[in-house]
């Protein structure tokens, strides 16, 4: 089954202590990004990946980094998580170039930073 | 830098009504448009999309409009059901998929 696998789907963490959220994907697909969802302001991304070792800032990429090491995976990094950090966060993959079409997002990752 | 706005953000109608929400972006090398649905508690999921070389597509009850020279293009449901209750996501990317944009989101209560 094609999805795009994310994990945790919940965690509460204190502020300046580093966490990873991990994202996976079974599809091939090139580009891999990474949002978070706030409410009344929708989708907002934070890194993207063209391809392996390719990663290039979102509109909100402070306080993260993420790494594109293998095709399939795109984890996001928080060195030092606080509290404005707290948000749902969503992992999508797509095709790109001639192929552009929807992204498939995962389940979601609700983070609180106390 | 590019963006996409999203009207109107909250928007109720009775069942069996029309629902159209719009969006307009600034990007004018996005050529790809999807829509996406969100279920409360779920992930956004893709209802329709469109491409820079079509004005319009129908799917069953929900059909999208492109107006390139307008840079605007909307959504269009009709019959609307008590399941069709969601927040739609309107999202330009451009080519080579560099970066999707999305509209802030349009939260459609469908009143039975």
């Amino acid at each position: 089954e094609a999805q795009v696998t994310q994990n945790p789907r919940y965690l509460i963490t204190v502020t300046g202590k580093k966490l990873t959220v991990t994202c996976s994907q079974n599809m091939n697909h090139e580009y891999m990004s990474w949002y978070r969802q706030d409410p009344g302001l929708g989708l907002r991304q934070i890194y993207y990946s063209m391809n392996v070792e390719v990663t290039d800032k979102g509109d909100v990429p402070e306080g993260y980094k993420v790494s594109r090491k293998e095709k399939r995976n795109f984890p996001l990094i928080l060195e030092s998580p606080s509290p404005n950090q707290t948000s749902l966060y969503f992992c999508a993959s797509s095709w790109t170039g001639e192929r552009n079409t929807e992204a498939f997002f995962g389940q979601g990752t609700r983070l609180t930073v106390v | 830098g590019e963006n996409v706005e999203q009207h109107p953000s909250t928007l109720s109608v009775q069942e069996g009504d029309s629902a159209v929400i719009k969006c307009t972006y600034s990007d004018s090398a996005s050529n790809y448009f999807p829509w996406y649905k969100q279920e409360l508690g779920k992930r956004p999921q893709l209802i329709i999309d469109i491409r820079s070389n079509v004005g319009e597509k129908k799917d069953q009850r929900i059909a999208v409009t492109l107006n390139k020279t307008a840079k605007h293009f909307s959504l269009h449901i009709t019959e609307t059901q008590p399941e069709d209750s969601a927040v739609y996501f309107c999202a330009a990317k451009n080519t080579g998929g560099f970066k999707t944009i999305f509209g802030a989101g349009t939260r459609l209560f469908v009143k039975a």
